[in-house]
């Protein structure tokens, strides 16, 4: 069964830009949640998508959005990308059957100039 | 939200234990989990456990849970260089809206030598 792939992999940005990543759970797969990790900060949560609604939300402002497709693949969005925003963006997804089982794609790193 | 701490270095001798330590914050978590990450690379789910369990094996992991101290280790018998990496403690901490995430340490950066 092929893993959670996250794309692009590499993404360079301006101050000011938005940017759009997408992920692919694994197959059957319909919880999809979003990971931001920084060296500062480590790893915080973003938000959880399930059956196309957002049910958790992080600590997050407004700029950072996603949405959740019927195939279950996810999209996250960042609008007026700041020099804080550079990060590696994870991916996680799980079963229904074992939610608590969250298995992480490679990321996104994305830098903003 | 609260940190969950580890210490974050570690280096040892191929084919000894390594043995890696970390404290949570919630009492009430269920599942607590140890992730790997390699250069370049996102997270690989090592293990987990479960809130009633004292201690989990699985080949050369073994997971031990002290719940009165809220404490969680990893030891990783017979350690080879390719295990060097980050590893990572996290709990699954609820969120507003009847909702769970995944709480992570700072990570514990292994250094396995010749």
């Amino acid at each position: 069964k092929a893993g959670v792939t996250q794309t692009p992999r590499y993404l360079i940005k301006t101050r000011g830009q938005q940017v759009t990543l997408s992920c692919s759970p694994i197959s059957g797969h319909r919880s999809v949640s979003w990971y931001q990790q920084t060296p500062g900060q480590g790893l915080q949560f973003l938000f959880e998508y399930f059956s196309e609604t957002q049910r958790n939300k992080g600590n997050f402002p407004g700029r950072f959005s996603g949405r959740q497709f019927s195939n279950s693949r996810s999209e996250m969005n960042v609008s007026t990308l700041e020099l804080g925003d550079s990060a590696l963006y994870l991916c996680a997804s799980s079963a229904i059957k074992t939610i608590y089982e969250q298995f992480f794609g490679p990321g996104t790193r994305l830098t903003v100039l | 939200g609260e940190d969950v701490e580890q210490s974050l270095f570690l280096s040892v001798r191929e084919g000894d234990s390594s043995v890696i330590n970390c404290t949570y914050t919630d009492s009430s978590s269920t599942y607590l989990y140890w992730y790997k990450q390699e250069p370049g690379a996102g997270l690989q789910l090592l293990t987990y456990i479960f809130s009633n369990m004292d201690m989990k094996q699985d080949q050369r992991l073994t997971v031990l849970l002290n719940k009165k101290d809220k404490h969680l280790s990893l030891r990783i018998a017979d350690t080879q260089t390719g295990d060097s990496a980050i590893y990572f403690c996290a709990e699954r901490v609820s969120v507003p809206n009847s909702g769970y995430a995944l709480n992570f340490g700072k990570g514990t950066s292994l250094l396995v030598t010749p």
